[in-house]
């Protein structure tokens, strides 16, 4: 079975400054998808970015950016020029290629501070 | 607003009482999913339906619980004889067969 580590609990970051939260996974898998997913205080969960493990080159979605290490099965997200409105739970998240099943499977999430 | 949606979105209850949520996926979605997220814990899958067939459940859906998507549009989740365990936070997502999931503000059961 599946299964995705985060062992960050928390994490702060000053405004303006980079942040890198950690995930790692475990999976038999050769072809998989990877998630980082955002989830402010009671709104819901919202996709950051994402990695299809066949690519190699790493996803960037303007400040957020992975570090993909297929080999290591580590998926870590750093955000660049933190604001205040990335203050969160982030959740790193898997999901299986193959097409009979779609459930995620997430980690127990970070929670980011950021501060002025 | 064209975002999944669900009610309630809180629910007291007391134990032994049945509840029942509903998720509305945005429009044409065909894949719908139903989570449950505990404090302190990531989501967990509990069912997945693609239209109206019901394609995968989860360990943790016992015989208590039940989920319904007629004629594919809404979701309903229903929870029997609640048990303070039950209490969570509901979630429910839903994609148009690729691969970004859309996830809803969810309902927040709390069982006394």
């Amino acid at each position: 079975a599946q299964t995705v580590t985060q062992s960050q609990p928390e994490m702060s970051v000053q405004e303006a400054e980079t942040v890198t939260l950690s995930c790692t996974y475990d999976t038999s898998e050769s072809d998989y998808y990877l998630f980082w997913y955002k989830q402010p205080p009671s709104r819901q969960m919202i996709l950051v970015i994402r990695q299809e493990a066949y690519k190699q080159q790493n996803a960037t979605e303007n400040r957020f950016s992975v570090n993909f290490q297929k080999a290591a099965k580590s998926f870590s997200l750093k955000i660049s020029d933190s604001q205040l409105g990335d203050a969160a739970m982030y959740f790193c998240a898997y999901r299986s290629a193959f097409r009979d099943t779609d459930k995620l499977i997430f980690g127990t999430g970070t929670r980011l501070q950021v501060f002025p | 607003d064209t975002g999944v949606s669900q009610n309630p979105r809180h629910k007291i209850t007391k134990r032994g009482q049945n509840v029942t949520f509903r998720c509305d996926p945005i429009s044409e979605h065909n894949r719908l999913y139903w989570y449950r997220q505990t404090l302190g814990q990531g989501p967990e899958f509990l069912t997945y339906f693609q239209n109206e067939a019901q394609l995968e459940k989860s360990r943790l859906l016992s015989d208590r619980f039940s989920a319904e998507r007629p004629k594919g549009s809404f979701s309903t989740l229903e929870i029997q004889r609640t048990e303070q365990g039950d209490s969570a936070m509901y979630l429910c997502a839903s994609s148009l067969g690729t691969v970004e999931a859309f996830f809803g503000q969810g309902t927040r059961l709390t069982v006394v």
